[in-house]
């Protein structure tokens, strides 16, 4: 069964580091997705990208996040000057249509020290 | 007003009871809504689709009801396996963005 993957599984970096989270969508898949998990909350919504550029963001998604579709497989985002609230699980998502649901990868565990 | 609110639980239920979920959006507009369950730890799994004319499949059923803007996730025979968080989601905004509540808690004891 095709699945979304994503890695590292755990990032460990230090306050100020840049990071970059990968993802690879499940290939026919036209939707791609961020969400991010803090310990204990709920699953939030960061970024939609679709026909290559955003289509939504929310106000988390400031200056310090960006994504890119670099080929035509991998999904990243990128995480700039990383600060201690930034410590999280996110979580790459791909659906085919709008109406099926999203799958989600197993999740990047990331810990900024 | 949160945009999709569920009580998060726990639900206690011994093995093989009917239990029911259920969930509030505030958004009218949301076009699509979902069910995912969440293991600990672990990834949001799809679990259904909701739609007004109603969702069943095998133990689960899942219904829509625009005018009051709710929805409901039945499970019956609950099996110790169905222990995870519920996640109500509905698809929001322009239509791109997936709003997740903050999730039911579900424990199936013997």
């Amino acid at each position: 069964e095709p699945e979304v993957t994503q890695t590292p599984s755990h990032q460990v970096t230090q306050m100020g580091q840049e990071v970059i989270l990968r993802c690879v969508p499940i290939s026919n898949h036209l939707y791609f997705y961020w969400y991010r998990q803090i310990l204990g909350q709920k699953v939030e919504f960061l970024v939609s990208f679709y026909n290559n550029e955003i289509s939504e963001k929310s106000e988390i998604f400031d200056d310090q996040f960006s994504v890119e579709r670099p080929d035509g497989s991998n999904f990243t985002l990128k995480i700039r000057s990383t600060k201690l609230e930034d410590s999280a699980m996110y979580f790459c998502a791909s659906s085919r249509n709008l109406d099926s649901g999203a799958f989600f990868g197993q999740g990047t565990r990331l810990t900024v020290v | 007003r949160k945009e999709v609110e569920q009580d998060p639980g726990p639900f206690n239920v011994p093995e093989g009871a009917t239990v029911a979920f259920n969930c509030t959006y505030s958004n009218s507009a949301s076009q699509s809504f979902f069910w995912y369950r969440q293991d600990c730890r672990k990834e949001p799994k799809l679990l259904m689709s909701v739609y007004s004319s109603g969702n069943e499949d095998g133990r689960f059923t899942a219904q829509l009801n625009r005018a009051s803007q709710y929805i409901s996730l039945l499970i019956r025979d609950s099996k110790l396996s169905d222990s995870a968080t519920y996640l109500c989601v509905a698809l929001t905004g322009t239509a791109s963005k997936l709003t997740f509540g903050t999730g039911t808690r579900l424990q199936v004891t013997l």
